[in-house]
């Protein structure tokens, strides 16, 4: 099982805001930045947020990542129905010596 | 415009192997870690391994540490990920990605273990 744990799902009202969390240790999101992924189905994933909270260009600023601790979150506010995706946090474990990524949470749009 | 293309997925029998591989073009390959990303049907995404740009570094998830081996050809911007002792469990899709993090990937290739 994965080291980073992500509520299975989560879901909103188009122009709700919506919040996953990541949470992990002090070996990995405790030393390293976090990445964010999303993932429609039957497609590969692409990254959105890296560093914590840098979007990649081209990534809506409805999308946002912070970090506290040992812990992570993607926010996604102004819900719109393209955001139905899942999405996984990412990081270097220092202990594992391996890269992890988070169980992932289906975001659904009502 | 960055694009890496994985090929040589396939039906392999379980104790068989296969090798994949990732053609990358669109940007320096030499200057990136690469890595081998992996997902089951219907499950999440699982990292395998990664190789520093000169080859000099790799590393590996402990569930296939032994039996897989990734290693690059910079002078034909190729990744590749040699795969023996396959199990059932090793089914899955593998996509490789540009970077420590992965910021593009390639549409991945199908793998599936199974007699």
């Amino acid at each position: 099982q994965s080291v980073l744990t992500q509520p299975p799902s989560a879901s909103g009202t188009p122009g709700q805001r919506v919040t996953i969390s990541c949470s992990g240790s002090s070996s990995n999101i405790g030393t390293d930045t976090i990445n964010w992924y999303q993932q429609f189905p039957g497609t590969a994933p692409q990254l959105l947020i890296h560093s914590d909270n840098q979007r990649l260009s081209g990534v809506p600023d409805r999308f946002s990542g912070s970090k506290s601790g040992t812990s992570a979150s993607l926010a996604i506010s102004g819900l719109q129905s393209e955001d139905e995706a899942d999405y996984y946090c990412a990081t270097w474990d220092n202990s594992l010596n391996a890269f992890v990524f988070g169980t992932g949470s289906k975001v659904t749009v009502l | 415009e960055v694009q890496l293309v994985e090929s040589g997925g396939g039906l392999v029998q379980p104790g068989g192997s296969l090798r994949l591989t990732c053609a990358a073009s669109g940007f320096t390959f030499s200057n990136y870690w690469m890595t081998w990303v992996r997902q089951a049907p219907g499950k999440g995404l699982e990292w395998v391994a990664n190789i520093k740009g000169d080859g000099s570094e790799k590393y590996y998830v402990d569930s296939v540490k032994g039996r897989f081996t990734i290693s690059r050809d910079n002078a034909k911007k190729s990744l590749s990920l040699q795969m023996n002792v396959l199990r059932a469990e090793d089914t899955a899709v593998y996509y490789c990605a540009r970077g420590v993090i992965g910021d593009s990937w390639g549409p991945g290739a199908q793998v599936i273990v199974s007699s």
